[in-house]
């Protein structure tokens, strides 16, 4: 079955340090992945997608993501985080096959970024 | 990036209304949109996919009486939420796909229900 861990509920940095947002998948399918960013009260916004291009991918405002099919991973990295960092993050894989809507959200990461 | 709008983007109404969301496409045709749910605190949980033209496909466990979907255009989706009770408060997010593996998402509508 397809699934999709994040492994970490809730992670405080301090400003101007590295962030490390970490995700695995599971699936006999070849995956494409996101990261997807949520401000309170808002919508998602993409970060960066791997679509079987490049392992790693480069995103807005900083971020990017490196494709381990070996580590079946899809880690979240930013060199240094910044106060509007702040915010709730979901990897989220989706699949050829399966259902209709394919994408698989991770239970989300909180990120707190303290001064 | 395609754009996708929802309107409300919050709505507060009493026990036994209906409430109608909408969630448009503004520069391009979305052939399939997707309605999702978000409780405080957790992820999103897609609820049904809406096929424009045809029958919306709901996940298991959600009541599609309860949930109208209607699809009557390649930019426009409603979800309609019937009979509201308070339970049914919640974050409400639509996307629209463009490719086969991407969606974008809306703004979210947050109901209240009182």
């Amino acid at each position: 079955a397809q699934s999709v861990t994040q492994l970490d509920s809730h992670v405080s940095v301090s400003e101007g340090t590295p962030v490390l947002l970490r995700c695995n998948y599971s699936s006999s399918y070849s995956p494409s992945l996101f990261w997807y960013v949520q401000h309170p009260n808002k919508g998602l916004q993409l970060l960066l997608k791997y679509t079987s291009a490049a392992t790693l991918v480069k995103g807005i405002n900083g971020f990017e993501a490196e494709f381990k099919k070996s580590e079946t991973s899809f880690h979240l990295t930013k060199p240094s985080a910044h106060m509007s960092d702040a915010a709730e993050y979901f990897c989220v894989v989706t699949f050829y096959g399966g259902s209709q809507g394919n994408l698989i959200f991770g239970k989300g990461t909180k990120l707190s970024v303290k001064p | 990036g395609a754009v996708v709008s929802q309107h409300p983007s919050r709505v507060i109404c009493k026990s036994g209304t209906s409430v109608k969301i909408e969630c448009r496409s503004l520069d391009f045709q979305a052939t399939t949109m997707f309605w999702y749910r978000q409780f405080p605190k957790q992820s999103l949980m897609l609820m049904a996919t809406s096929n424009e033209g045809s029958k919306a496909t709901y996940e298991q466990g959600v009541e599609k009486d309860k949930f109208l979907i209607n699809h009557a255009s390649l930019t426009l989706s409603t979800l309609t939420v019937t009979s509201a009770h308070p339970e049914d408060s919640s974050f409400y997010i639509c996307s629209a796909r463009v490719s086969s593996n991407e969606q974008f998402f809306g703004p979210g509508t947050r109901l209240t229900v009182l």
